[in-house]
């Protein structure tokens, strides 16, 4: 099984600032690797997926990269509504998709 | 616009079956195009797949549920369900039904509905 890690667990920013979450991967998942971000009392929404490529209505501000086992979802000009929970999501022995544990944006 | 919209009891007592639908409007789950899926999550904890299914045929559950699992289709009703038996504490969770497309080789959640929070409790 494919473990993914997410770091930091919580990133406390100010606005404007530029966020970088991390998503390793266990083994090698190619560029399989998926980002959400879940509002508080929300369903997840989908941001990246294939690691770089933005999803339908995705500002610019949030950019995906990486491969293999080292991802990196950035965050540019932080803004308040990007307060959220990121998770990133993999499918390399499918059918299953395992989620990392997530990360916490807080605006400071 | 594709909308999925969970449904089913939001309280269930310990040993009994959880059941839930989801229904989909803006599309046919029949269409053979997308996969649909189930996915869970505990109250303040992250995300967990539950399953995964293309047709009655095609059903996939993860390991850990044990073969509690069982996912179901209606067509008629562009609806589908999943049951799992035997529930404990450990299964109290906000459930999201929601559709799975590809790209390349990646598998992505790209539509969700909003969730149902089932408890188990007696």
């Amino acid at each position: 099984e494919i473990v993914l890690t997410q770091s930091p667990a919580t990133l406390s920013l100010s606005p404007g600032e530029r966020a970088t979450l991390s998503c390793r991967a266990s083994q090698s998942v190619s560029s399989h690797l998926v980002w959400y971000q879940q509002k508080p009392g929300q369903a997840p929404r989908l941001l990246i997926y294939d690691a770089s490529n933005r999803a339908t209505g995705i500002p610019a501000r949030f950019s995906g990269s990486g491969s293999g086992t080292d991802f990196t979802l950035t965050i540019s000009n932080l803004e308040p509504g990007d307060v959220a929970v990121y998770y990133c999501q993999q499918r390399t022995h499918w059918p299953s998709l395992t989620f990392g544990g997530g990360t916490r944006v807080e605006i400071k | 616009q594709l909308q999925l919209q969970e449904s089913g009891p939001g309280l269930v007592k310990p040993s009994e079956t959880l059941s839930l639908t989801c229904t989909v409007s803006g599309d046919s789950i029949s269409s053979g195009t997308y996969y649909w899926g189930w996915i869970r999550q505990p109250p303040g904890q992250g995300l967990e797949w539950t399953g995964t299914f293309y047709n009655s045929r095609s059903t996939y559950h993860n390991p850990s549920l044990k073969n509690r699992v069982t996912m179901s289709v209606d067509t008629s009703k562009n609806r589908f369900s999943l049951n799992l038996t035997s529930v404990t504490a450990a299964d109290t969770a906000v459930y999201f039904c929601a559709r799975l497309g590809f790209y390349s080789n990646s598998a992505y959640l790209d539509v969700w509905g909003q969730g149902a929070l089932v408890i188990v409790s007696s």
